[in-house]
């Protein structure tokens, strides 16, 4: 079992959905959680993060993480055809030297 | 100019032959990875620096070698290429402490033919 598991899709909607994406983990020691995005032909961006258990909001978008049921997720609002991208969620630990773990990426296409 | 470059940026390559894929970053970071991205296996890490002197093995390192020639330099090696390598390839920097913000290059599209 992979430690962090994420719908790969391809999931795609009509611009101003609320798209919801999301991942599960699988250790309890992760502490920091993260969204990438990665646009056709480009290396991933960092778009949200947040620490230990909440929600984060910025603009359209907003970042949750359910610690007690290992879930993490990300929320669209008014989706626009460019947020079409492929979305990849990452967690680490706080201890030491940790290394990101990444999932799979959910693949993203939003229509006008 | 980018913070994070990768060179080159796509090769076409034959199995047995050995390659190199080169990274350097001006973000003056000390810590350095390479990955691998696949279709439905996201990213995947091949190996990490922590600093200049120090190198380890991620998830997936068979088959790959590295070399840290300085602190803006990474760069990694396929010593004999094999058809499963084809892959594209990132390099990435972070910072010290907190979140750690990964910052990533172009990537490298690799093929092995």
């Amino acid at each position: 079992q992979k430690e962090v598991e994420q719908d790969p899709g391809p999931l795609s909607v009509p611009e101003g959905a609320i798209v919801s994406l999301n991942c599960t983990y699988s250790n309890s020691a992760f502490q920091y959680f993260m969204w990438y995005r990665q646009y056709s032909r480009k290396g991933p961006e960092l778009l949200m993060y947040t620490y230990s258990s909440g929600n984060k909001e910025d603009g359209r978008f907003t970042a949750q993480v359910d610690k007690s049921s290992k879930y993490i997720s990300l929320f669209i609002r008014d989706s626009q055809p460019s947020d079409s991208a492929t979305y990849l969620c990452a967690t680490r630990g706080i201890q030491g030297a940790q290394k990101l773990v990444f999932g799979q990426g959910t693949r993203l296409t939003i229509n006008p | 100019d980018a913070d994070v470059t990768q060179t080159p940026r796509n090769r076409i390559t034959k199995t047995g032959k050995r390659i190199m894929l080169e990274c350097s970053q001006t973000k003056g970071h000390d810590r350095m990875y390479w990955y691998r991205q696949d279709p439905g296996l996201g990213l995947r890490l091949i190996y990490y620096s922590f600093d200049v002197k120090d190198i380890n093995k991620g998830e997936i390192s068979d088959g790959y070698s590295v070399s840290r020639q300085a602190q803006a330099k990474f760069s990694l090696s396929l010593e004999s290429a094999i058809p499963n390598q084809t892959a594209l390839y990132f390099c990435a920097t972070s910072d010290l402490g907190g979140v750690e913000t990964q910052y990533f290059g172009p990537g490298t599209r690799l093929l092995v033919l």
